[in-house]
């Protein structure tokens, strides 16, 4: 089945460092990848949008500055967490979605910690 | 996009079938219906998918009524490794990969000896 491939699995920072996140679609190209924060015992909640060759969308109240995305190719989209703060400190997840497979495909997700 | 409710949280024994059921009430005609299961710090996994009727893999079984407003996953005969949150989520087939899913609180399955 389709696999994306997300690194690191967990990172830990200092406070006013920035920090990349990958997302990489195995074996299928995705033209659009989906960015998600999970913070414990709550549900995910989609960040932004991903687009291949153009510009993110972000859902509102995301800072788009703060949160940098870039997918310059078919199968890779990076999450730059610029500026971290402690409270950015969350469980990341990428996914995105193969026209031969069923429903999405999720990252493995990364634990940031903001120290 | 539909806003879906399920059950914060369940348990059942092992060797039981469990039965989540999921309410969409203003789901839409172009509308299918997809289940996840999440396990604690990984990303969540496809389970299944469904537009009407019944569905069934290896794993589970979707069923949903005529007037699809809910849907009920089926995993038989659980084991402790079901122990996860399991989500229901609604999404356009006609925007297929890029749809924007939307996770409602899911359900907390807890399996016990």
């Amino acid at each position: 089945g389709a696999v994306v491939s997300q690194h690191p699995s967990w990172v830990i920072c200092k406070s006013g460092t920035s920090v990349k996140i990958e997302c990489r679609s195995l074996d299928f190209q995705a033209t659009t990848m989906f960015w998600y924060r999970q913070f414990p015992k709550q549900s995910l909640m989609l960040m932004a949008t991903s687009n291949e060759g153009s510009k993110a969308t972000y859902e509102q109240g995301v800072e788009k500055d703060k949160f940098l995305i870039n997918h310059a190719s078919l199968t890779l989209s990076t999450l730059t967490v610029t500026s971290a703060h402690p409270e950015d400190s969350s469980f990341y997840i990428c996914s995105a979605r193969d026209r031969q497979g069923d429903g999405y495909t999720f990252g493995s997700g990364t634990r940031l910690t903001v120290v | 996009l539909a806003k879906t409710t399920q059950p914060i949280s369940m348990d059942s024994y092992e060797g039981q079938e469990v039965n989540i059921t999921c309410s969409h009430n203003n789901i839409a005609t172009n509308d299918y219906i997809t289940w996840y299961q999440q396990f604690p710090s990984q990303g969540p996994r496809f389970i299944i998918q469904g537009y009407k009727t019944k569905v069934t893999n290896e794993v589970a079984s979707l069923f949903i009524p005529a007037d699809r407003k809910s849907s009920t996953l089926s995993l038989p005969r659980v084991s402790l490794s079901d122990t996860a949150v399991y989500y229901c989520l609604v999404g356009d087939m006609y925007d297929f990969g890029n749809e924007k899913l939307t996770f409602g609180t899911g359900t907390r399955l807890t399996i016990i000896p």
